[in-house]
């Protein structure tokens, strides 16, 4: 099935700084989802995005859904060790539900 | 309310076995999808089952299959299991159809094939 580009896809942040990553595609999506996994677990919805342009938060997280339609971008501020994990993107259009890889994110105290 | 529940959590097969994966939904959630999450190619859309039907599909071979009973619960079954099955199985439930914005994931599966 098609995969989502994220970048980067691991990174290493001190406690307090702020993070970002960005998803592509080569395809147009209806919706942008963002995930966080955590080890031995599956991945919990964080934030959903329906509109080209929109930007939402959740706590101290951002997400915004990229006006062609084709990318979508995370931030966490101030980040705390709690953070760390696996943070999926996914794009759903068409009937169609696609992947990225994931960033690993590491929280260094 | 309790969440999705997947058994077993751990599973390790040889080569040309078949596996049965089971997936309990959210009590009042209809739909279920099944997804494979491998370190290679990340988390990839298997197939999704509401009201006892299959849903949608994505492209995955035939010796996968699944289905769901009337109460919602489902099951995945992978025939004549090859080395590159292995993975983490994790099924998903939500309360309509496609409705992938609202799906809660279970704990997952860790299949080991040897």
């Amino acid at each position: 099935g098609q995969q989502l580009n994220q970048s980067p896809q691991s990174m290493f942040i001190q406690e307090g700084e702020d993070v970002s990553m960005n998803c592509t595609s080569s395809s147009i999506f209806n919706t942008w989802l963002w995930y966080k996994q955590d080890p031995g677990e599956g991945p919990v919805l964080l934030i959903a995005l329906y509109k080209a342009g929109e930007l939402t938060s959740n706590g101290r997280l951002t997400a915004q859904f990229g006006i062609t339609r084709k990318d979508s971008f995370l931030n966490i501020s101030a980040s705390i060790p709690s953070d760390v994990g696996i943070y999926f993107c996914a794009g759903y259009g068409n009937n169609r539900l696609a992947f990225g890889k994931g960033n690993q994110v590491v929280v260094i105290p | 309310k309790a969440g999705v529940t997947q058994t077993p959590r751990y599973l390790i097969k040889t080569r040309g076995q078949q596996v049965t994966l089971s997936c309990s939904p959210i009590s009042g959630h209809r739909s279920v999808s099944w997804y494979q999450q491998t370190p290679g190619q990340g988390l990839q859309f298997l197939f999704e089952y509401f009201s006892e039907t299959q849903r949608n599909k994505g492209n995955f071979p035939g010796r996968f299959s699944g289905r769901q009973f009337s109460n919602s619960r489902s099951e995945m079954n992978v025939s004549t299991l090859e080395l590159g099955d292995s993975a983490l199985y994790l099924c998903a439930s939500s309360l309509a159809s496609g409705s992938f914005d609202t799906q809660y994931f279970g704990p997952g599966t860790r299949l080991t094939v040897l």
